[in-house]
């Protein structure tokens, strides 16, 4: 069973368009954290978030934390080839010593 | 700070062998994760070292997997009689003492023939 759903898994886009990428859970997490990564590289941290309903901004990048801190969201505005990449979600759930739980990518192709 | 570091970035060896990799976290984090991941697929929890002790092991962590961080610093995850099935990206990550951010290595990219 995955605990934390990621939709789509694959996406590809053209240079300039949006999109928004989904992380799901029925658990609830104390935090819930999205990363990026490049073939060949390890995962890069882009944001933490810990609030319901939180929301940050990193330029194009948008992040919500859902509510009731089960789910959160990815929004990119104007796509851009160098956002080519895997992009992960992993949360934290209280009192699980610390580990996270992944969900599986979505994979994303930004084509010019 | 440098960041995360792992040695060696590729290993290619033949079934059956020994294989070793080393991590070494930010200085100062007290948390060491190790991961291993597929092609396509998200990290899959190894172990995890709070300092030098090791709190929890997956159960994916057969007993050919040995995972060491003896001084709480540097980590070594060891492979004992490869097989084909371990071929994958294996990621380190280790975490200061609060909250639950992990900063990940380049990772060590594994296959096994």
């Amino acid at each position: 069973t995955q605990l934390l759903e990621q939709s789509p898994q694959f996406l590809s886009i053209q240079e300039g368009e949006n999109l928004t990428v989904y992380c799901n859970s029925s658990s609830v997490f104390s935090s819930l954290q999205w990363y990026r990564q490049e073939p060949g590289e390890g995962p890069v941290l882009l944001v933490t978030v810990v609030t319901g309903g939180e929301v940050k901004k990193l330029k194009r990048l948008t992040f919500q934390f859902g509510d009731a801190r089960k789910d959160s969201s990815l929004h990119i505005t104007a796509a851009q080839p160098g956002d080519t990449g895997l992009y992960l979600c992993a949360g934290e759930r209280a009192g699980n010593n610390r580990k996270l739980i992944w969900g599986l990518g979505t994979s994303l192709a930004v084509n010019p | 700070d440098t960041g995360v570091s792992q040695d060696p970035r590729h290993k290619i060896t033949k079934r059956g062998q020994n294989v070793t990799f080393r991590c070494d976290p930010i200085s100062e984090h007290n948390r060491l994760y190790w991961y291993r991941q597929t092609l396509g697929q998200g990290p899959e929890f190894l172990t995890y070292f709070q300092n030098e002790a090791q709190l929890e092991k997956s159960r994916l962590l057969s007993d050919r997997f040995s995972a060491e961080r003896p001084k709480g610093s540097f980590s070594t995850l060891e492979i004992q009689r490869t097989e084909q099935g371990d071929s994958a990206m294996y990621l380190c990550a280790s975490g200061p003492g609060q909250g639950e951010t992990q900063y990940f290595g380049p990772g060590t990219r594994l296959l096994v023939l």
